[in-house]
């Protein structure tokens, strides 16, 4: 069975600094897909990121950046210089390759992150 | 490009009664999911339908159901409601039927009372 653990509940920062958010996965599978969601007090989910199980390669997208280490089964994503729009709960998710998974997501509890100004 | 757009937004209902949500997927997309989301169990995938025929299923009770039409559009429904079904109910669609990025609706918040 998979499971994604998203072991901070809360996280509190000061704007401008920087924030790494967890996340463990865990599958039996070789080849999965692994998420990082965003989730606003207006209630929507907002994609940022998937990645592959055969890309390792990290990834930055202007202050945002994924720390992706198969070895340990984390998938890590980083704040750069945060800002008070950044306050959402992020959720890390994860998808099985196989035929009977179609598209169905395992979500991790979700991370509630607040940048005071 | 217009989003998920999911109706309605808010919902109260009573014990007993039965319920149906709404939603719409982008214009292209022919994979629907729908989630639940509590404070308690946190997000919970229901099911999913692809070109009308659903492919996966959640761990729910048969309370719960869906259907998706030729456009791609998709509904479900819950009867006899339960105090525990109050929830956020998210519609999310993909262009294909694996493991591509889901985009999601803001979802419908029923409260059952």
């Amino acid at each position: 069975a998979q499971k994604v653990t998203q072991a901070q509940t809360e996280i509190s920062v000061v704007e401008k600094e920087d924030v790494t958010l967890d996340c463990v996965y865990e599958t039996r599978d070789t080849t999965y897909y692994l998420f990082w969601y965003k989730q606003p007090p207006s209630g929507e989910l907002v994609f940022l990121i998937r990645r592959n199980s055969f890309d390792e390669q990290n990834e930055i997208s202007g202050r945002y950046s994924w720390n992706f280490q198969k070895s340990t089964s984390s998938f890590n994503f980083t704040i750069t210089a945060s800002q008070v729009v950044d306050s959402a709960v992020y959720f890390c998710a994860l998808s099985e390759a196989r035929e009977t998974s179609g598209s169905r997501l395992t979500f991790g509890e979700g991370t509630q992150l607040t940048v005071n100004p | 490009k217009a989003g998920v757009t999911q109706t309605p937004r808010y919902l109260i209902k009573t014990r007993g009664q039965q319920v149906t949500l709404s939603c719409s997927p982008i214009s292209g997309h022919r994979s629907v999911s729908w989630y639940q989301q509590t404070p308690g169990q946190g997000l919970q995938f229901l099911f999913e339908y692809f070109s009308e025929t659903q492919r996966n299923k959640g761990n729910f009770p048969g309370r719960f159901s869906g259907r998706q039409f030729s456009n791609s559009r998709s509904e479900m429904n819950v009867s006899t409601l339960e105090l525990g079904d109050s929830a956020l109910y998210l519609c999310a669609s993909s262009f294909g039927h694996q493991n591509t990025e889901a985009f999601f609706g803001q979802g419908t918040r029923l409260t059952v009372v």
